[in-house]
């Protein structure tokens, strides 16, 4: 079965520090690979996607993550966050052909202005 | 275009008794999966229905269970409600082929007292 690993549950930064979450998946097929953001009291919103092609996935909001296949891993960047990037962020992977998708914990984000 | 819906958006139900929850996926989307998400286990995958098929099905008991209709539209029911099972319910919607990502709608969230 497919696990998902995400660490430091809880990161707390200033406003226009640089933000770095790590995830890493066990899985040895081929997979699609997903981070969610999911801001107090709404819904999971897609941040960014990886299928296929470049490695690095641009995203909304100013996010981006590298796909490192060596290291089954999918780590979520932005040089620069804001207070409204405070929110709950979850990696996400799913093998193809299904769409049976596995979470990582989450990572609780706290931006201080 | 309109995003998933579900309903209702709040129950509480007592042990015991059984519950309900829809979902209505994006037009055109034919892949509803449904996912529970509790702060000690995260999230966690029920099952998937496709053309009003279970295509997937994760680690819940039977208690746990699913339809789709025809139009997509997708009801999950779970009987015999525990305490456990306060949770809040995710339903994500997804397109056929290569999925554009999932698409989530607010949850339901259950309260089971």
């Amino acid at each position: 079965a497919q696990s998902v690993s995400q660490h430091n549950h809880h990161v707390i930064l200033s406003e226009a520090a640089s933000l770095e979450l790590g995830c890493n998946y066990s899985y040895g097929g081929t997979v699609n690979l997903f981070w969610y953001v999911q801001y107090p009291g709404q819904h999971l919103q897609l941040l960014l996607k990886y299928f296929s092609g470049d490695p690095l996935v641009k995203g909304i909001k100013g996010f981006e993550a590298e796909f490192i296949k060596s290291k089954f891993s999918f780590n979520l960047r932005k040089p620069s966050v804001q207070w409204s990037d405070t929110a709950e962020y979850f990696c996400a992977v799913n093998d193809r052909g299904n769409n049976r998708l596995a979470f990582g914990k989450g990572n609780q984000v706290v931006v201080i202005p | 275009k309109a995003g998933v819906t579900q309903t209702p958006r709040y129950l509480i139900k007592t042990r015991g008794q059984q519950v309900t929850l829809s979902c209505s996926p994006i037009s055109g989307h034919r892949s509803v999966s449904w996912y529970q998400q509790t702060p000690g286990q995260g999230l966690q995958f029920l099952f998937e229905y496709f053309s009003e098929t279970q295509r997937n099905k994760g680690n819940f008991p039977g208690r746990f269970s699913g339809r789709q209709f025809s139009n997509s539209r997708s009801e999950m029911n779970v009987s015999t409600l525990e305490l456990g099972d306060s949770a809040l319910y995710l339903c994500a919607s997804s397109s056929v082929g290569p999925p554009d990502g999932y698409t989530f709608g607010s949850g339901t969230r259950l309260t089971v007292v």
